[in-house]
């Protein structure tokens, strides 16, 4: 199975900062990777697939980058509904896997 | 508008089965595959399997496989997932997932729209 680790693991910042969360996979996924915000006791929500391809409705502040092996979700402009947990996924192969996720809190 | 729409929360005993439903509206629900992924209290999301809800083919995550059963009734426009031979570490939250398709493209194992989650309990 392939490994995602993301790091890091939990990530202070402030409104109205930029934050980059990254993602690793163990082994090159191309671009089969999406991303996914969770608040707690919510569904994911699921915003960028294809490693920097928006889902319908998800703000241009989302953007996200990479191939291969490394990628990066960078959010602009927190407001403050952005605090969630955020997760990487590669679909590359089966089994889907998913990072452990990260943390971001208000600082 | 679409959403997926689970069935409540269950309290099984470990050794039962459960099976947990989630209904599609505001789309063909036989035009997309539709997957199941847990997630255990602290622990990071884990895909189980998914169902191509046109022709009822599946697929299983190989750590589930001969306790997992995924199937669909096309008239209700729902899912099923049957977990048997449950035991404490099944304790989880169990998602449905719609497979992820742009401009008539599938994007194989990608997501778009989440069910709610059912809460699933597994304690003597």
């Amino acid at each position: 199975d392939i490994q995602m680790t993301q790091s890091p693991s939990s990530l202070s910042a402030s409104v109205g900062d930029r934050v980059t969360i990254t993602c690793r996979a163990s082994q090159g996924i191309s671009n089969y990777l999406a991303w996914f915000q969770q608040k707690p006791g919510k569904a994911p929500k699921s915003l960028i697939y294809a490693a920097s391809s928006l889902q319908s409705g998800v703000p241009s502040k989302f953007s996200g980058s990479g191939s291969g092996t490394d990628f990066t979700l960078t959010i602009s402009s927190l407001q403050p509904e952005d605090f969630a947990t955020y997760y990487c996924q590669q679909y590359n192969s089966y089994p889907v896997t998913f990072g452990q996720g990260t943390r971001l809190e208000i600082k | 508008q679409v959403q997926l729409v689970q069935s409540g929360a269950e309290v099984k005993k470990p050794g039962a089965s459960v099976k947990v439903s989630c209904k599609a509206s505001g789309y063909t629900f036989t035009s997309y595959a539709m997957h199941w992924v847990r997630q255990a209290p602290g622990q990071r999301l884990e895909w189980m399997g998914w169902i191509n809800a046109g022709n009822g083919n599946t697929k299983y995550s190989q750590k589930f496989q001969g306790r997992v059963t995924i199937t669909r009734d096309t008239s209700a426009s729902t899912a099923y997932m049957e977990l048997s031979s449950l035991r404490s570490e099944d304790t989880a939250v169990y998602y449905c997932a719609r497979e992820l398709t742009i401009f008539g493209v599938v994007i194989v194992g990608a997501f778009d729209i989440w069910g709610q989650g059912t809460m699933v309990t597994v304690s003597s």
